[in-house]
């Protein structure tokens, strides 16, 4: 198994550019997550799955969107990049909420100039 | 209300030597209670977790003590070693909807040799 993958590692964006990162896992996992990660500033919520065209907002949604076709893919995608996008970014996913373990990809560091 | 309060923000512990970090929380529908380990340049990994029906969990080096009446639970890693340097973070979810993690804004932990 190779868990929950996430492309590319790292990006370079200019202002006003956009771009879609993305997430598959083989798990089998209903549940899906992208959370951005800031230092100091913990793990943001962005948006969740609960299942194959099923979304929901997290925390801090605002200049993302994201859709889930199958089981396997949540990709997020980015318009109109703004250098307050810069973060690294971690899909998750678990067999169910709450109280289940959540896994992690290895991350995707964005940088927007 | 919804925010799970972690400190210290970073901690330098001579090998051997405890690592006490700490979290408390206001809601108190939240009742499952993980920690995540994550190393430099990875994905979080759950390390250990505690529900409110026990004051105490132990695995190995790492356990989570939970004060239920005070709000607050911590993690103690006994006999630091150099391979627990890593940022920690503690998160909370509740028992309701949708049963999202809340994260803490995370410990830096090093373990000098």
């Amino acid at each position: 198994n190779a868990g929950v993958t996430q492309t590319p590692k790292f990006r370079i964006l200019k202002i006003g550019q956009s771009m879609t990162l993305q997430c598959a896992q083989d798990m089998n996992h209903n549940y899906m997550y992208w959370y951005r990660q800031d230092p100091g500033m913990g793990l943001k919520l962005i948006y969740y799955s609960v299942g194959a065209g099923i979304t929901d907002k997290g925390e801090v949604p605002n200049g993302y969107n994201v859709s889930r076709s199958t089981t396997e893919d949540f990709p997020l995608r980015l318009e109109l990049a703004a250098p307050s996008q810069t973060s690294v970014y971690f899909c998750a996913s678990s067999y169910s909420g709450g109280r289940q373990t959540q896994y992690f990809g290895p991350g995707t560091r964005l940088l927007v100039l | 209300q919804q925010q799970v309060k972690q400190s210290p923000q970073s901690l330098i512990v001579q090998k051997g030597g405890i690592s006490i970090i700490n979290c408390a929380y206001e809601n108190t529908a939240f009742d499952y209670f993980p920690w995540y380990q994550q190393f430099p340049g990875k994905g979080p990994a759950l390390l250990i977790a505690i529900r409110p029906d026990v004051s105490e969990k132990k695995e190995g080096r790492f356990t989570i003590s939970f004060n239920k009446s005070a709000k607050q639970f911590s993690l103690h890693i006994m006999d630091s070693q150099p391979g627990d340097s890593a940022t920690y973070f503690c998160a909370a979810s509740g028992n309701t909807g949708f049963q999202k993690l809340v994260f803490g804004t995370g410990t830096r932990l090093l373990v000098s040799p």
